[in-house]
């Protein structure tokens, strides 16, 4: 069974540049979430979506982030326009519908603004 | 308000000594407790949780925690490290629904020969 899948794995932009990410979680998971760790940190959820709503998008960003689901399968988060702030690590997660407490994680996309 | 504690930013063991992590928690409810472990490059991996019943948990690649309600604590502990368990370690608190996570700032855990 394929695991998260994210692209790219690493990103360097220049500030106010726009930047995508991708993800694709595990088949027949339809919870799926992304998270933000900065450097030394533990990660924070950005949003999260059951199937193709975002059911907590309270700690995103949305002057400048926004992300979208369609067809409920894979996902992107886009930033437009990147800030100096946004260097960082962008986790994607997924879970079944039978929670199990176990959310499970892609390799991440590690993102430097310059 | 939610939130986890990891007081130790970084430990340093010799190979074969024991291990233990401390974690701390607020949780207004009854918590969920979880530790999650990232090598260097890798997303997050489950090594085991607390949803109820005994509090000594046991879990993947010979980690064990103990939850202790009292102490709000759920300490990580593992007889004898290896090397290949130089990583960082997240004590994670939530619900029992996956919709609140709350991970700790992690402990970052180097093992020398």
């Amino acid at each position: 069974e394929a695991g998260v899948v994210q692209s790219p794995r690493y990103k360097i932009i220049e500030k106010k540049q726009p930047v995508a990410f991708w993800c694709n979680p595990i088949s027949g998971h339809n919870t799926l979430y992304w998270y933000l760790q900065n450097l030394g940190q533990g990660p924070e959820l950005l949003i999260r979506y059951e199937n193709e709503e975002a059911v907590d998008d309270s700690q995103l960003p949305k002057d400048r982030f926004s992300a979208e689901r369609l067809k409920g399968v894979d996902s992107t988060l886009k930033i437009q326009p990147a800030e100096l702030g946004d260097s960082a690590v962008y986790l994607c997660a997924s879970s079944s519908d039978h929670f199990t407490g176990e959310l499970f994680f892609g390799e991440g996309s590690r993102l430097t603004v310059l | 308000a939610q939130s986890v504690t990891q007081p130790d930013i970084h430990i340093t063991v010799s190979e074969g000594a024991s291990l233990e992590l401390r974690c701390n928690y607020s949780y207004g409810a009854t918590p969920y407790l979880f530790w999650y472990v990232q090598s260097p490059g890798q997303g997050l991996q489950l090594l085991l949780k607390y949803f109820s019943g005994d509090t000594l948990v046991q879990g993947i690649k010979g980690f064990e925690a103990e939850f202790k309600r009292s102490q709000s604590s759920f300490n990580l502990r593992k007889p004898s490290v290896h090397w290949s368990d130089a990583a960082e370690y997240f004590c994670a608190v939530g619900d029992n629904t996956g919709n609140q996570f709350y991970f700790g700032t992690g402990t970052s855990l180097t093992v020398i020969p």
